[in-house]
């Protein structure tokens, strides 16, 4: 079974330029995260989508990031206009919905490596 | 709100050698706590978990005890190899939000 994966794996732009970055989720599992990782300091939460609907979008930093869930299925993060502060790491991570128990095991992609210049 | 506390890496260590990363945690009730690993190139995946107070959760050698009354969640293992060597992340998820907050992850490197 294919696990979570994420593209690009590194993206370099100029500030003030747009980058989409893609998660595609284990099939079959309705939660998806965002979660961002700035300069080896802690793993920040950004949303989460249950199927294509926003449940928690209190991480998303400003009005310069949109998150969409077309379909229910794979995940697109965009940044426009990127700024210096927006480099970092950002991850994707999944899960299925253990009908309101509270597991908490996400599985992760690898990441995605945004360098603003 | 809820926060993760690590201590800071990088740890070095020689194979064999005994290993303890600190965590501990502020947040209101009873939340789950958790370690995940990411090695070099691969995502994070879960290493842990322990769900009340007291439960020690453990896995590959490694384990770690939910302390209630120290707000603790220490990872531990014995005995580390060159394959442990990786970033290892605290974190914890409350009652009615998955959402996992996290610490700022301990790097380890073992030595041969």
């Amino acid at each position: 079974e294919a696990g979570v994966t994420q593209f690009p794996s590194h993206s370099v732009i100029e500030k003030g330029q747009t980058v989409t970055l893609r998660c595609d989720p284990i099939s079959g599992h309705d939660n998806l995260y965002w979660y961002r990782r700035v300069m080896g300091k802690e793993i920040k939460f950004l949303l989460h989508f249950v199927k294509e609907s926003k449940q928690d979008e209190s991480g998303m930093p400003n009005n310069r990031f949109l998150a969409e869930r077309t379909g229910g299925t794979y995940s697109t993060l965009k940044v426009q206009p990127a700024e210096l502060e927006d480099s970092g790491v950002y991850f994707c991570a999944s899960s299925q919905d253990p009908g309101g128990s509270n597991t908490g095991e996400l599985f992760f992609g690898e990441g995605s490596r945004l360098t603003v210049l | 709100g809820n926060s993760v506390t690590q201590m800071e890496g990088p740890v070095t260590l020689s194979e064999e050698a005994f290993l303890t990363i600190n965590c501990t945690y502020t947040a209101t009730g009873y939340p789950s706590l958790f370690w995940y690993v990411q090695y070099p190139g691969e995502g994070l995946q879960l290493l842990l978990k322990a769900t009340k107070a007291d439960d020690k959760g453990s896995n590959k050698g490694f384990e770690a005890t939910y302390r209630k009354e120290t707000t603790s969640f220490h990872l531990e293992k014995g005995s580390v190899q060159v394959s442990d060597s990786a970033v290892y992340f605290c974190a914890l998820s409350h009652a009615g939000r998955r959402a996992l907050t996290f610490g700022s992850g301990t790097r380890l490197q073992v030595q041969p």
